[in-house]
């Protein structure tokens, strides 16, 4: 089946700094990627929708300018969390859709841990 | 937009027995519907997809069916097994093919438990 490689699958970082987490599609073209934030015992909470080529479309009550994202190819998509709090620590998963067939494919999840 | 409610939110069985989870939908233009399974500390895997035009479909001990009038899809698990306890999230969209915008509504999820 699809394969969708999420990098790091875990992370720890001090208050402040910033940590970038790819998602990468190894055997299909995606033009289109999703970034979900999970909460303990949750549904997914979708972040944003990442278009190839353009600006990545927010959804209502997340920060932009906090959670970088980045299509620049087919098959890679980039979420930065800048400046990160205790807050942000949490299950960031991206997902992509196969161009070709419309099917979704999540990567394993990023566990960020902020101290 | 579109609106799923998934059932029941936790479901516990015996190994071997059925299980059975519902999701209901909103939107009458949503024509692609998956389902999830996500294990502790992993993102979701796909399991099983079912498209507007076909009522049902089975993969081994799993099926899923989908009844358009009444805005309904199931999931079926025969013969569980403890391997299959796990989260399972179902999901409804519409544009599914080429580039159709197919931004997907999740329900919240059930969390099966198969008992030895």
């Amino acid at each position: 089946g699809a394969v969708v490689s999420q990098h790091p699958s875990r992370v720890i970082c001090k208050s402040g700094t910033s940590v970038k987490i790819e998602c990468r599609s190894l055997d299909f073209q995606a033009t289109t990627m999703f970034w979900y934030r999970q909460f303990p015992k949750k549904s997914l909470m979708l972040m944003a929708t990442s278009n190839e080529g353009s600006k990545a479309t927010y959804e209502q009550g997340v920060e932009k300018d906090k959670f970088l994202i980045n299509h620049a190819s087919l098959t890679l998509s980039t979420l930065t969390v800048t400046s990160a709090h205790p807050e942000d620590s949490s299950f960031y998963i991206c997902s992509a859709k196969d161009s070709n067939t419309g099917e979704l494919f999540f990567g394993e999840g990023s566990r960020l841990t902020v101290l | 937009g579109e609106n799923v409610e998934q059932h029941p939110s936790t479901l516990s069985v015996q190994e071997g027995d059925s299980a059975v989870i519902k999701c209901t939908y909103s939107d009458s233009a949503s024509n692609y519907f998956p389902w999830y399974k996500q294990e502790l500390g992993k993102g979701p895997q796909l399991i099983i997809d079912i498209r507007s035009n076909v009522g049902e479909k089975k993969d081994q001990r799993i099926a899923v069916t989908l009844n358009k009038t009444a805005k309904h899809f199931s999931l079926h698990i025969t013969e569980t097994q403890p391997e299959d306890s796990a989260v399972y999230f179902c999901a409804a969209s519409s544009g599914i093919s080429g580039g159709g915008s197919y931004i997907p509504t999740f329900g919240r999820g059930t969390s099966l438990i198969v008992h030895p």
